[in-house]
């Protein structure tokens, strides 16, 4: 069965630090993968997704993100993170049946002065 | 381009009663799907529609249903109310569904007393 794992709950970094969110995932073949972020009461945001080809991706808001088939990872980061990215990110995986998104349980980046 | 509009944002239902919620995908696109969000569950999948036929389901009981309509906008009901359907309810459309991005609604908070 497909899973996804955001091993932190809870990240904290400084304003213009660097940032890496991690995302691991179980599944049989090459998945297509997201990266979402969500404002607190808000919807989902795409940030970024991976199909197929260049395993480095980037997508909107500075942020970036590596596929690695050899250790099974999807990892965000962004060179330089604004007190305006604190949210909550989730990463997911697209089923191949349907469709249905696997979602993480999500990380929670607080940034600080 | 209008985004996802998902309608209402915000209901409070009592135990018992069944309730409707409503989406609106962006215009083009024919996959509708679900997802209801718990701060102990995370994101789950409910289900999937593609041009008025439901592709895919998650693990939820019958009392979770949905239908689609022939443009495209998609409704899904709750009926016999539980505390525990208290959630966010997030509604993402797609293009076709596998292998595209799905865009994300704002969400129907649904406060069940």
């Amino acid at each position: 069965a497909q899973s996804v794992t955001q091993p932190d709950i809870h990240i904290t970094v400084s304003e213009g630090a660097s940032l890496e969110l991690r995302c691991n995932y179980s599944y049989g073949a090459t998945p297509y993968l997201f990266w979402y972020v969500q404002s607190p009461g808000q919807g989902l945001q795409l940030l970024l997704k991976y199909f197929s080809g260049d395993t480095l991706v980037q997508g909107i808001k500075g942020f970036e993100a590596e596929f690695k088939r050899s250790q099974s990872s999807f990892n965000l980061r962004k060179p330089s993170v604004h007190w305006s990215d604190a949210a909550e990110y989730f990463c997911a995986v697209g089923a191949t049946s349907g469709y249905a998104l696997n979602f993480g349980k999500g990380t929670s980046l607080l940034v600080t002065p | 381009k209008a985004g996802v509009t998902q309608t209402p944002r915000y209901l409070i239902k009592t135990r018992g009663q069944q309730v409707t919620l409503s989406c609106s995908p962006i215009s083009g696109h024919r996959s509708v799907s679900w997802y209801q969000q718990t701060p102990g569950q995370g994101l789950q999948f409910l289900f999937e529609y593609f041009s008025e036929t439901q592709r895919n389901k998650g693990n939820f009981p019958g009392r979770f249903s949905g239908r689609q309509f022939s443009n495209s906008r998609s409704e899904m009901n709750v009926s016999t109310l539980e505390l525990g359907d208290s959630a966010l309810y997030l509604c993402a459309s797609s293009i076709q569904g596998e292998g595209t991005e799905a865009f994300f609604g704002q969400g129907t908070r649904l406060t069940v007393v």
